[in-house]
Protein backbone atom coordinates (compact mmCIF):
# COMPACT_ATOMS: atom_id res chain seq x y z
CA UNK A 1 0.00 0.00 0.00
CA UNK A 2 1.27 3.31 -0.89
CA UNK A 3 1.88 5.75 1.91
CA UNK A 4 0.29 8.28 0.54
CA UNK A 5 -3.16 7.84 -1.56
CA UNK A 6 -4.48 10.65 -3.61
CA UNK A 7 -8.10 11.16 -4.95
CA UNK A 8 -9.91 11.52 -7.03
CA UNK A 9 -7.06 10.81 -9.73
CA UNK A 10 -8.94 12.69 -12.39
CA UNK A 11 -11.48 15.24 -12.24
CA UNK A 12 -13.10 17.32 -14.76
CA UNK A 13 -15.78 19.72 -13.57
CA UNK A 14 -17.85 23.03 -15.05
CA UNK A 15 -16.33 26.08 -14.22
CA UNK A 16 -17.88 27.65 -10.79
CA UNK A 17 -18.44 24.26 -9.25
CA UNK A 18 -16.55 23.39 -5.99
CA UNK A 19 -13.90 20.89 -6.10
CA UNK A 20 -12.39 18.87 -3.14
CA UNK A 21 -9.26 16.75 -3.70
CA UNK A 22 -8.22 14.40 -0.87
CA UNK A 23 -5.26 12.88 0.49
CA UNK A 24 -4.87 10.04 2.68
CA UNK A 25 -1.30 8.89 4.65
CA UNK A 26 -0.24 6.19 6.93
CA UNK A 27 2.59 7.29 8.39
CA UNK A 28 3.30 9.89 10.62
CA UNK A 29 4.43 13.48 9.43
CA UNK A 30 6.33 16.50 9.95
CA UNK A 31 4.64 18.78 7.87
CA UNK A 32 1.95 18.06 4.27
CA UNK A 33 2.15 20.74 1.45
CA UNK A 34 -0.26 21.24 -1.75
CA UNK A 35 1.46 21.60 -4.55
CA UNK A 36 0.33 22.73 -8.27
CA UNK A 37 1.83 21.53 -11.81
CA UNK A 38 0.66 23.58 -14.21
CA UNK A 39 0.44 22.02 -17.71
CA UNK A 40 3.89 23.29 -18.70
CA UNK A 41 5.37 21.51 -16.09
CA UNK A 42 6.15 24.26 -13.34
CA UNK A 43 5.66 23.20 -9.84
CA UNK A 44 4.22 25.98 -7.57
CA UNK A 45 3.76 25.13 -3.46
CA UNK A 46 0.05 26.19 -2.65
CA UNK A 47 -0.23 25.49 1.30
CA UNK A 48 2.19 24.27 4.17
CA UNK A 49 0.10 22.49 6.92
CA UNK A 50 0.64 20.80 9.98
CA UNK A 51 -2.79 21.15 11.87
CA UNK A 52 -5.81 22.93 11.18
CA UNK A 53 -7.41 24.92 7.90
CA UNK A 54 -5.50 27.41 5.86
CA UNK A 55 -7.36 29.59 2.58
CA UNK A 56 -5.48 31.32 0.14
CA UNK A 57 -8.30 33.20 -2.28
CA UNK A 58 -10.58 30.90 -3.38
CA UNK A 59 -8.59 27.67 -2.13
CA UNK A 60 -8.64 26.41 1.23
CA UNK A 61 -6.61 23.54 2.90
CA UNK A 62 -7.55 21.17 5.88
CA UNK A 63 -5.62 18.78 7.68
CA UNK A 64 -6.74 16.05 10.39
CA UNK A 65 -3.84 14.52 12.02
CA UNK A 66 -5.82 12.14 13.88
CA UNK A 67 -7.56 10.97 10.53
CA UNK A 68 -4.43 11.33 8.38
CA UNK A 69 -6.34 12.94 5.84
CA UNK A 70 -6.34 16.30 4.09
CA UNK A 71 -8.30 17.65 1.88
CA UNK A 72 -7.95 20.81 -1.10
CA UNK A 73 -10.86 22.92 -1.81
CA UNK A 74 -11.29 24.62 -4.71
CA UNK A 75 -14.80 27.79 -4.85
CA UNK A 76 -15.79 29.04 -7.38
CA UNK A 77 -13.42 27.15 -9.97
CA UNK A 78 -12.41 28.62 -12.75
CA UNK A 79 -10.38 26.92 -16.45
CA UNK A 80 -6.96 28.81 -15.14
CA UNK A 81 -7.78 25.94 -11.98
CA UNK A 82 -6.84 23.02 -14.48
CA UNK A 83 -3.83 21.69 -13.18
CA UNK A 84 -2.58 18.34 -11.16
CA UNK A 85 -2.41 19.34 -8.04
CA UNK A 86 -0.30 17.18 -5.45
CA UNK A 87 0.14 16.56 -2.13
CA UNK A 88 3.37 15.82 -0.46
CA UNK A 89 4.59 15.22 3.00
CA UNK A 90 7.91 15.32 5.55
CA UNK A 91 8.81 11.88 6.60
CA UNK A 92 12.41 12.28 8.79
CA UNK A 93 13.82 14.02 6.15
CA UNK A 94 12.87 12.82 3.21
CA UNK A 95 9.54 13.77 1.04
CA UNK A 96 6.89 11.50 0.00
CA UNK A 97 4.66 12.39 -2.69
CA UNK A 98 0.83 11.55 -3.79
CA UNK A 99 0.56 10.61 -7.69
CA UNK A 100 -1.10 13.83 -8.10
CA UNK A 101 -5.10 14.63 -9.29
CA UNK A 102 -5.54 16.02 -12.88
CA UNK A 103 -8.30 18.57 -12.53
CA UNK A 104 -9.87 20.08 -15.82
CA UNK A 105 -12.40 22.68 -15.45
CA UNK A 106 -14.91 23.46 -18.60
CA UNK A 107 -15.69 26.62 -19.31
CA UNK B 1 13.70 38.02 -7.85
CA UNK B 2 13.97 34.56 -5.30
CA UNK B 3 14.42 31.70 -8.09
CA UNK B 4 15.62 27.99 -8.66
CA UNK B 5 17.54 27.44 -11.42
CA UNK B 6 18.46 24.61 -13.62
CA UNK B 7 20.19 24.46 -16.40
CA UNK B 8 19.87 22.51 -18.83
CA UNK B 9 16.19 22.51 -19.63
CA UNK B 10 16.64 19.94 -22.07
CA UNK B 11 18.93 17.56 -22.56
CA UNK B 12 19.24 14.35 -25.04
CA UNK B 13 22.23 12.42 -24.56
CA UNK B 14 23.54 8.81 -25.45
CA UNK B 15 24.17 5.82 -22.73
CA UNK B 16 26.88 5.53 -20.90
CA UNK B 17 27.85 9.27 -21.90
CA UNK B 18 28.50 11.34 -17.89
CA UNK B 19 26.43 14.47 -17.55
CA UNK B 20 25.57 17.26 -15.13
CA UNK B 21 22.61 19.12 -14.58
CA UNK B 22 22.76 22.17 -12.26
CA UNK B 23 20.87 23.63 -9.81
CA UNK B 24 21.27 27.05 -7.99
CA UNK B 25 19.41 28.90 -5.84
CA UNK B 26 19.16 32.46 -4.78
CA UNK B 27 17.49 32.57 -1.31
CA UNK B 28 20.74 31.23 1.29
CA UNK B 29 18.49 28.10 1.59
CA UNK B 30 20.07 25.31 3.64
CA UNK B 31 17.37 22.66 2.15
CA UNK B 32 18.62 21.56 -1.02
CA UNK B 33 16.62 18.28 -3.11
CA UNK B 34 16.43 16.44 -6.51
CA UNK B 35 13.43 14.43 -7.50
CA UNK B 36 12.36 12.60 -10.74
CA UNK B 37 8.52 12.71 -12.00
CA UNK B 38 7.49 9.70 -14.25
CA UNK B 39 4.25 8.75 -15.76
CA UNK B 40 2.13 6.34 -12.98
CA UNK B 41 5.17 6.96 -10.84
CA UNK B 42 4.78 10.78 -9.59
CA UNK B 43 7.34 12.62 -7.99
CA UNK B 44 10.49 10.64 -6.04
CA UNK B 45 13.07 11.82 -4.18
CA UNK B 46 16.81 11.24 -5.50
CA UNK B 47 18.90 12.85 -3.02
CA UNK B 48 18.23 15.60 -0.42
CA UNK B 49 21.05 17.94 1.53
CA UNK B 50 20.86 20.00 4.76
CA UNK B 51 23.34 21.77 4.58
CA UNK B 52 27.06 22.21 2.68
CA UNK B 53 28.77 19.07 2.35
CA UNK B 54 25.64 17.04 4.00
CA UNK B 55 23.92 14.90 1.01
CA UNK B 56 21.85 11.88 1.87
CA UNK B 57 19.97 9.74 -0.18
CA UNK B 58 16.29 9.53 -0.73
CA UNK B 59 14.06 7.12 -2.50
CA UNK B 60 15.63 6.52 -5.81
CA UNK B 61 19.34 7.13 -5.66
CA UNK B 62 20.50 4.51 -7.48
CA UNK B 63 22.81 5.64 -10.72
CA UNK B 64 23.40 9.35 -9.32
CA UNK B 65 25.74 11.30 -7.34
CA UNK B 66 25.52 14.86 -5.51
CA UNK B 67 27.58 17.22 -4.24
CA UNK B 68 26.75 20.35 -1.91
CA UNK B 69 30.10 22.28 -1.72
CA UNK B 70 28.61 26.23 -2.09
CA UNK B 71 25.35 26.92 -0.09
CA UNK B 72 23.67 27.77 -3.16
CA UNK B 73 24.35 24.96 -5.52
CA UNK B 74 23.26 21.32 -5.83
CA UNK B 75 24.60 19.74 -9.23
CA UNK B 76 22.76 16.70 -10.01
CA UNK B 77 25.77 14.60 -11.78
CA UNK B 78 25.22 10.99 -13.77
CA UNK B 79 27.89 8.89 -14.26
CA UNK B 80 26.87 6.59 -16.46
CA UNK B 81 23.27 7.33 -17.77
CA UNK B 82 20.97 4.78 -18.79
CA UNK B 83 17.75 4.62 -20.95
CA UNK B 84 15.46 4.14 -17.52
CA UNK B 85 17.19 7.32 -16.30
CA UNK B 86 14.85 9.27 -18.85
CA UNK B 87 12.61 11.71 -16.58
CA UNK B 88 11.84 15.29 -15.90
CA UNK B 89 13.81 15.90 -12.98
CA UNK B 90 13.20 18.78 -10.46
CA UNK B 91 15.33 20.65 -7.94
CA UNK B 92 14.09 22.32 -5.03
CA UNK B 93 15.29 24.25 -2.22
CA UNK B 94 13.68 25.48 1.22
CA UNK B 95 14.71 27.17 3.93
CA UNK B 96 13.86 24.54 6.58
CA UNK B 97 14.52 20.96 6.34
CA UNK B 98 12.00 18.00 6.81
CA UNK B 99 9.67 19.47 4.72
CA UNK B 100 8.52 22.18 7.12
CA UNK B 101 9.30 25.14 5.52
CA UNK B 102 8.04 26.43 1.81
CA UNK B 103 9.12 24.97 -1.11
CA UNK B 104 10.51 26.24 -4.12
CA UNK B 105 10.70 24.66 -7.13
CA UNK B 106 12.88 24.92 -9.99
CA UNK B 107 11.52 24.97 -14.01
CA UNK B 108 12.28 21.38 -14.04
CA UNK B 109 15.05 19.36 -16.90
CA UNK B 110 13.54 17.18 -19.19
CA UNK B 111 16.53 14.55 -20.20
CA UNK B 112 16.37 11.61 -22.72
CA UNK B 113 18.60 8.98 -22.55
CA UNK B 114 19.45 7.00 -25.63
Amino acid sequence: KNEVEQSPQNLTAQEGEFITINCSYSVGISALHWLQQHPGGGIVSLFMLSSGKKKHGRLIATINIQEKHSSLHITASHPRDSAVYICAMGRDDKIIFGKGTRLHILP
Amino acid sequence: EAQVTQNPRYLITVTGKKLTVTCSQNMNHEYMSWYRQDPGLGLRQIYYSMNVEVTDKGDVPEGYKVSRKEKRNFPLILESPSPNQTSLYFCASSPDWGFVGEQYFGPGTRLTVT
